[in-house]
């Protein structure tokens, strides 16, 4: 089982570019999930899917939307990025909501010059 | 006043060392405590696992839990220079998560 995996790893995009980070899970979770994470702030939540054909706003949606495209699939779109949203992004995963271990991918680092 | 608080460190201790790693949080709601491990250029990985108040021990890891202080406690014994990263805790209840700042951790060998 490959867990969480997340494409691309790195990316560098300029001000008022668009960009859709991928995120897919094997192991058949129904909640997944979408953080920021910059220093000193800690994980912090963007966006989450509590099962499939759901969506809500976490803390920081701003700038972002998601789709659920399935229930292994989750994507995270920036629609025309800023440098605030350089950042290392990470997508997670869960049996359900609520008190679950939440299985993290790789991460995706974004540079938005 | 945040949910939780967690010292960002970060902290230096020489190999062997016990390691302290505390966070503290607002809301009693919060029924479930967790420590999550992040080494360097990976995503969190989770360590610890606690329901109630007390103490629960694995291998060298001990987390402790305080809901009367909400305080919770990380313990980490005979350090080893692979336990240097950043220790993330986390809280949940119904329909809530949150995860603190982290602490790194940097062991000496």
């Amino acid at each position: 089982n490959a867990g969480v995996t997340q494409t691309p790893k790195f990316q560098v995009l300029k001000t008022g570019q668009s960009m859709t980070l991928q995120c897919a899970q094997d192991m058949n979770h129904n909640s997944m999930y979408w953080y920021r994470q910059d220093p000193g702030m800690g994980l912090r939540l963007i966006y989450y899917s509590a099962s499939e054909g759901t969506t809500d706003k976490g803390e920081v949606p701003n700038g972002y939307n998601v789709s659920r495209l399935n229930k292994r699939e989750f994507s995270l779109r920036l629609e025309s990025a800023a440098p605030s949203q350089t950042s290392v992004y990470f997508c997670a995963s869960s049996e359900s909501e609520g008190y679950n271990e939440q299985f993290f991918g790789p991460g995706t680092r974004l540079t938005v010059l | 006043q945040k949910e939780v608080e967690q010292d960002p460190g970060p902290l230096s201790v020489p190999e062997g060392a016990i390691v302290s790693l505390n966070c503290t949080y607002s809301n009693s709601a919060f029924q479930y405590f967790m420590w999550y491990r992040q080494y360097s250029r990976k995503g969190p990985e989770l360590l610890m696992y606690t329901y109630s108040s007390g103490n629960k021990e694995d291998g060298r890891f001990t987390a402790q839990v305080d809901k009367s202080s909400k305080y919770i406690s990380l313990f980490i014994r005979d350090s080893q220079p692979s336990d240097s990263a950043t220790y993330l805790c986390a809280l949940s209840g119904t329909y809530k998560y949150i995860f603190g700042t982290g602490t790194r951790l940097k062991v000496l060998a």
